[in-house]
């Protein structure tokens, strides 16, 4: 129990165009979803936190404006980059804590950002 | 604010050497603390925790005492395989709707 799937898993997008980044929780609602974003050989960096039928909550320095996260429900979370460049390549996780306490958070298996 | 330091990487060693990765951290709170590893191009999964000091997480072979008077959660394994080589990043939270602080991550790798 607790899966996270995120899609897709990688793409290859053009400058200038969205892509999309979609998190599901396949059998528990996820209240509370978070975004991160890892650099080669880097730790994760915490993007925005998103709750459901609220606005995220972008950490200092991440342009809510370009990178926009709808949680429109319990079990779907999703991150548009917009504009794409190719200083967005990257690889994005995103994670669900669960309400039990034992089982803690739950992360996608990342999806691959190359913009060309 | 609340952070993790972990040693700086790459660890490279034998199979069945002993391995430890040290962490601390700073926190303003009692923070649970956690292990996860990372394989190549994927997310990140659950090695171990502890919620509580002097609680020792264990896993796989792994395991990490909560040392509140250290702060410290070191990671150890008494006999590495190859399977083990992966990238270890400790994190701590608190309870609630908060995200996971995280190390900076070590990466191991073991050689046969």
């Amino acid at each position: 129990g607790a899966v996270v799937s995120q899609h897709p898993s990688w793409v290859i997008c053009k400058s200038g165009t969205s892509v999309k980044i979609e998190c599901r929780s396949l059998d528990f609602q996820a209240t509370t979803m978070f975004w991160y974003r890892q650099f080669p050989k880097q730790s994760l960096m915490l993007m925005a936190t998103s709750n459901e039928g609220s606005k995220a909550t972008y950490e200092q320095g991440v342009e809510k404006d370009k990178f926009l996260i709808n949680h429109a429900s319990l079990t779907l979370s999703t991150l548009t980059v917009t504009s794409a460049h190719p200083e967005d390549s990257s690889f994005y996780i995103c994670s669900a804590r669960h309400g039990d306490r034992a089982v803690g958070y739950t992360f996608g298996s990342g999806t691959r950002l190359t913009v060309v | 604010g609340d952070s993790v330091t972990q040693m700086e990487g790459p660890v490279t060693l034998s199979e069945e050497a002993f391995l430890t990765i040290n962490c601390t951290y700073t926190a303003t709170g009692y923070p649970s603390l956690f292990w996860y590893v990372q394989y190549p191009g994927e997310g990140l999964q659950l090695l171990l925790k502890a919620t509580k000091a002097d609680d020792k997480g264990s896993n796989k072979g792994f395991e990490a005492t909560y040392r509140k008077e250290t702060t410290s959660f070191h990671l150890e394994k008494g006999s590495v395989q190859v399977s083990d080589s992966a990238v270890y990043f400790c994190a701590l939270s608190y309870s609630g709707n908060t995200p996971l602080v995280f190390g900076k991550g070590t990466r191991l790798s073991v050689i046969a």
